[in-house]
Order: C-alpha cells, then structure tokens, then sequence
C-alpha cells in the first residue's frame, strides 16, 4: 500500500530562521503529492502540490518543495519563518492510481510546527 | 465568496444518541469527502461520495452514515454504534478525483461526547 511518513511530531524554530518540514513516500510510480496546512481548530489550506514536470514546486506563503525522486522524499521548505506560520503540517499521497477504487488520498500524521519570537 | 461551511462548530453528545453534522459547499464540486482526526493519527476517511446519491466507505466507516441527496450538502450522521465518536471532522470537497484534485476543506466540527 502506498503511504506517507512524516518523521517529526513537533518542530520549534526561531522566527526569522529557516525552515524545512520532511516527507518521504513509499509508491511505485511517480506520485502526485501534495501539502496542506491546518491552524489550530480550523480546516487544512493547500500550500503546494506536485504532478510532474520541475521539481522544485512554489506554494502560497513563500512555502516551496523539492520533490526527490532517489530519496523518495518530497521535503517543505520556507526560507524565513514568520510567527503565523506556526501551525500543523501534512503531506499526503493518492493511493496507487488504477482508475477504480482510487478515491482517497493518504495523509501523513503531521508536523506541528512552534515558532519562539 | 464560495467555500465550505460546517455547523455546528462544537457539538456535544450523550452516550446512546445519533447526531448529525452539517456540511454544505457552493463550490459546484462533485466530489465530497468526511474525514476524521484524532491527535497523532492525522486524517482517516470516513466517507467519500463522488455524485449525488452515491457514496463509497472508507477506512472507519463503522458507526457513521452519510448522505448525498444534492450536490451541495454531505451530512454525516453518528451513531450510537460509534463507540469512540470524540474527534473533530472535517468535511472537503473536489472537482473530481482526489488522486488529482486539490481538496478544499470546511472549518470542522468538533464533537465530544458526555
């Protein structure tokens, strides 16, 4: 089955600093992969998503990705942090694509991220 | 403005009593999606429906029931039989195939049982 793993439960970063939040993958083929955003009690926002094409992927927020193939890895990244950007982070992956039955998309566990002034 | 809305934000239920949260999009999508999350475990499908008077189980779908008589509401109702309803859900929505499709989702609910 194909799914996603995001190594790191919570992450604190200073603000102003840089910022990278990991997801790897395990699928066959070359994924479509996607990350939302969720503040505290509210519903997730797209920040980015990935098909094809340039590997390096821009979002909303300054956010942006590097999707790597020979790592399986598809990592977050922010250059300066700000402090609304605190909040919880998930990566997610479509199942493997068959046609039928594909109507889910797996999400990781998430990444809460904390930002200290 | 087009988008998603869920009601009630917070809800509270007693043990042994059905409930049934709201969700309703103007966004013209045909496809609608019930999640839950749980602190740690991400998001888990309950229920996806991809035109009016169909739907599909997901991975916990014991102890919930849906219905989708018209393209713009996706009401989830739970059930006594759900012996662990503390959650919050999240309801969202696509065009199409989520394989693909960005989903777009409401603000949630978050229900607690007494």
């Amino acid at each position: 089955a194909q799914s996603v793993t995001q190594p790191d439960i919570h992450i604190t970063v200073s603000e102003g600093a840089s910022l990278e939040l990991r997801c790897n993958y395990s699928y066959g083929a070359t994924p479509y992969l996607f990350w939302y955003v969720q503040s505290p009690g509210q519903g997730l926002q797209l920040l980015l998503k990935y098909f094809s094409g340039d590997t390096l992927v821009q979002g909303i927020k300054g956010f942006e990705a590097e999707f790597k193939r020979s790592q399986s890895s598809f990592n977050l990244r922010k250059p300066s942090v700000h402090w609304s950007d605190a909040a919880e982070y998930f990566c997610a992956v479509p199942p493997a694509y068959s046609g039928a039955g594909s109507y889910q998309l797996t999400f990781g566990k998430g990444t809460k991220l904390s930002v200290i002034p | 403005d087009g988008g998603i809305t869920q009601s009630p934000k917070y809800l509270f239920r007693k043990e042994g009593q059905n409930v049934t949260l709201s969700c309703e999009q103007n966004l013209n999508h045909d496809a609608m999606y019930w999640y839950r999350q749980d602190p740690g475990q991400g998001l888990r499908l309950i229920y996806y429906s991809q035109i009016v008077n169909d739907f599909q189980k997901g991975d916990i779908a014991e102890g919930y029931s849906v219905s989708r008589e018209k393209k713009e509401s996706f009401p989830l109702t739970v059930t006594s039989a759900q012996k662990n309803p503390t959650a919050f859900y999240l309801c969202a929505s696509s065009i199409g195939r989520p394989s693909t499709d960005t989903q777009y989702f409401g603000p949630g609910t978050r229900l607690t049982v007494l």
